[in-house]
């Protein structure tokens, strides 16, 4: 089962940030908070992720909480092609390949 | 360069039939995993390849079985098709965590989109 609870949808308006959270309470203290996305039709695309610190890339922020029981990704300025299904997963970096996916988040961006 | 290559990408079949579903990594990556993808079950890990061997496996029946080769290219194989294997069959490779500035990322194929009728 997956690790982790998210919001089943959630719409953003176009330009603006898209915040979307992840609980992961029972997460471990070697494990990595990972984010991935899906877009209609397409494989999943890696985000982000991290282990304890505030991380950021090209694509979007991850920030976790201190006691790493949750963290939210954010999307700074969000665009209609940012449409898709938003994934959270905790793993060990090591079994990195064996990700269990929930359901995910379906992000809507609305112009 | 040249991102995961699954062929093929649409297939239809019926049931009791057998599949063979191929995957090409990014080159260099040597891990190769496959998921499969429903409406119902979302998606799940099937099994990952590393170096010729499996190393990890879902809980799929022993009917889904795959193979990796030494060039790293992997196949997954369906027996006796069942009407409830219709589902996306994605593939991903990725080069071995922990190493220095590997992100353990999984670079993800389109897919090979199979129907059992």
């Amino acid at each position: 089962d997956a690790k982790t609870t998210q919001p089943t949808s959630m719409d953003c308006a176009e330009g603006r940030a898209a915040n979307l959270p992840c609980n992961h309470s029972t997460i471990s203290g070697n494990e990595y908070v990972y984010w991935y996305r899906q877009i209609h039709s397409q494989g999943p695309q890696y985000i982000i992720h991290g282990l304890k610190n505030n991380e950021t890339n090209e694509m979007a922020s991850l920030i976790i909480t201190e006691d790493r029981k949750s963290s939210t990704l954010i999307l700074p300025h969000a665009t209609l092609r940012d449409t898709a299904v938003y994934y959270c997963i905790v793993s060990l970096m090591e079994y990195g390949n064996k990700l269990v996916f929930g359901a995910g988040t379906i992000l809507r961006v609305k112009s | 360069k040249a991102g995961v290559t699954q062929t093929p990408r649409y297939l239809i079949k019926t049931r009791g039939q057998q599949v063979t579903l191929s995957c090409s990594p990014i080159s260099g990556h040597r891990s190769v995993s496959w998921y499969q993808q429903t409406p119902g079950q979302g998606l799940q890990f099937l099994f990952e390849y590393f170096s010729e061997t499996q190393r990890n496996k879902g809980n799929f029946p022993g009917r889904f079985s795959g193979r990796q080769f030494s060039n790293s290219r992997s196949e997954m194989n369906v027996s006796t098709l069942e009407l409830g294997d219709s589902a996306l069959y994605l593939c991903a490779s990725s080069l071995i965590a922990p190493l220095a500035g590997n992100t353990g990322e999984l670079f993800f194929g389109e897919g090979s989109r199979l129907t059992v009728l």
